[in-house]
C-alpha cells in the first residue's frame, strides 16, 4: 500500500538551531501536508503544499513539495522551546483518505 | 468558536469489556473522521462519515470496532470485547467535507486496556 517514510524519528537540538525533517514515498501524491502535535493534543495543520516544486513558508517554518511528487521536507529555523512536539507529514491516498508518516519527535534544550 | 471535543480524555478498562468514545465535531462540519494513534506511530484511519451517506468503514481493524454518527453531528466509536492491542489514542477530526478541506482534530481519548 501507499506509505510515507518520515525521518528522523527523533531529534534533540539546542534552542536557536535549525531543524530539518523529511518524508519520502515510492508513490506519487498531489498534496503534502505537515502537522504538529503537542503533548495531549490532536495534530494541527502547519503547512499545505499542492503543487510539485512548491516552496511555502509560515513564519519560521518552510516546507517544499518535491519535484518528483514523492517527497517533501520541513525546515524550522531558529528553534524555540515551544517548537517541541511531534511533526507529521501526511498525504491523501488513492481512496481520498489521509495517510500519515510515523512522525518526528522534536526536543529543544534551552 | 468551539473546536472538536472528545470524551473521555482518558479511559482505562479491563480486557474483554466494551468501551464507547465520543466525538463532538465543529458545528457545520459535514465530514467526520476517526483515527487511531498507537505509541510512537502516525495516525491510522479507521472510519469516515460524510453527511447522510453510508460511512466508509474501510479502516476498521476488526468487527469489534463500530461507529455511529447521530443526526449528522455527534459520533460514538464503540470497541467491543477490548484487547490489550486496542490500547492507543483515538482521535476524531472534522472538516467541511471530504477531500483537501483542512481536518481539525480533537484532543483524543487515551484508551488503556489492562
Amino acid at each position: 500500500g501507499q506509505q510515507l517514510n518520515q525521518s528522523p524519528q527523533s531529534m534533540f537540538i539546542q534552542e536557536g538551531e535549525d531543524v530539518s525533517m523529511n518524508c519520502t514515498s515510492s508513490s506519487i501524491f498531489n498534496t503534502w501536508l505537515w502537522y504538529k502535535q503537542d503533548p495531549g493534543e490532536g495534530p494541527v495543520l502547519l503547512i499545505a503544499l499542492y503543487k510539485a516544486g512548491e516552496l511555502t513558508s509560515n513564519g519560521r517554518l518552510t516546507a517544499q513539495f518535491g519535484i518528483t511528487r514523492k517527497d517533501s521536507f520541513l525546515n524550522i529555523s531558529a528553534s524555540i522551546p515551544s517548537d517541541v512536539g511531534i511533526y507529521f507529514c501526511a498525504c491523501y491516498n488513492q481512496g481520498g483518505k489521509l495517510i500519515f508518516g510515523q512522525g518526528t519527535e522534536l526536543s529543544v534544550k534551552p | 468558536g468551539a473546536g472538536v471535543s472528545q470524551s473521555p480524555s482518558n479511559k482505562v478498562t479491563e480486557k474483554g469489556k466494551d468501551v464507547e468514545l465520543r466525538c463532538d465535531p465543529i458545528s457545520g462540519h459535514t465530514a467526520l473522521y476517526w483515527y487511531r494513534q498507537s505509541l510512537g506511530q502516525g495516525l491510522e484511519f479507521l472510519i469516515y462519515f460524510q453527511g447522510n451517506s453510508a460511512p466508509d468503514k474501510s479502516g476498521l481493524p476488526s468487527d469489534r470496532f463500530s461507529a455511529e454518527r447521530t443526526g449528522g453531528s455527534v459520533s460514538t466509536l464503540t470497541i467491543q470485547r477490548t484487547q490489550q492491542e486496542d490500547s492507543a489514542v483515538y482521535l476524531c477530526a472534522s472538516s467541511h467535507r471530504e477531500g483537501v478541506n483542512e481536518q481539525f482534530f480533537g484532543p483524543g481519548t487515551r484508551l488503556t486496556v489492562l
